[in-house]
């Protein structure tokens, strides 16, 4: 069964560094996003992604966050200069149509140290 | 802004019940609701999409339900089981963004 697959699954850094979270997507979905899933609250939205263009985004998603499609299977999500606070799971989804069924990857946890 | 609701926040009952867990939504503009179950410290497993057009949904042991103009859906779980433990959220889809609520944790306990 197709299945969207995140890696690393844990990632540790040191505040200020740069990541970049990686997603491969269900291979005939059209439509990616990224939610992140802080310890013990709810799963928030961070962005959504479509024909090559982020077609909409939270006010969480500030100018230190990016997305990024560089080749026909990968989705990307850096983070330029991390911050304590960006300690999260983070999950990546898509979905084949903006109204069909949204499927998650396993997550990423990110640490900030 | 549309906010999602969920009760109980947290659910123990004995194996064999059938339960109901509750998700309230205040903007009914929605393309569709999609009930998930999430392990401790796992990803999201997809278990029902609703599109706005249904009333109702079913697989297996579970059945969904959705009253748009009132802003409820219900997730029913028939004869629990161990297996079922988990937190169970649902997400409304708004726009481009699937909306969730806080979740209900379930135990089943043998």
């Amino acid at each position: 069964e197709p299945e969207v697959t995140q890696t690393p699954s844990h990632q540790v850094t040191q505040m200020g560094q740069e990541v970049i979270l990686r997603c491969v997507p269900i291979s005939n979905h059209l439509y990616f996003y990224w939610y992140r899933q802080i310890l013990g609250q709810k799963v928030e939205f961070l962005v959504s992604f479509y024909n090559n263009e982020i077609s909409e985004k939270s006010e969480i998603f500030d100018d230190q966050f990016s997305v990024e499609r560089p080749d026909g299977s990968n989705f990307t999500l850096k983070i330029r200069s991390t911050k304590l606070e960006d300690s999260a799971m983070y999950f990546c989804a898509s979905s084949e149509a903006v109204d069909t069924e949204a499927f998650f990857g396993q997550g990423t946890r990110l640490t900030v140290v | 802004k549309q906010e999602v609701t969920q009760i109980p926040a947290a659910l123990s009952v004995p194996e064999g019940e059938n339960l109901v867990l509750n998700c309230s939504f205040t903007d009914s503009a929605i393309y569709n609701l999609q009930w998930f179950r999430q392990d401790p410290g796992k990803g999201l497993t997809s278990l029902l999409l609703i599109q706005s057009s249904q009333r109702e949904q079913t697989s297996g042991r579970l059945n969904a339900s959705l009253d748009k103009s009132s802003g409820r859906s219900t997730l029913y779980i028939a004869a629990s089981q161990p297996g079922d433990s988990a937190t169970y959220l649902c997400a409304v889809h708004n726009t481009d963004k699937l909306i969730f609520g806080t979740g209900t944790r379930l135990q089943v306990f043998p």
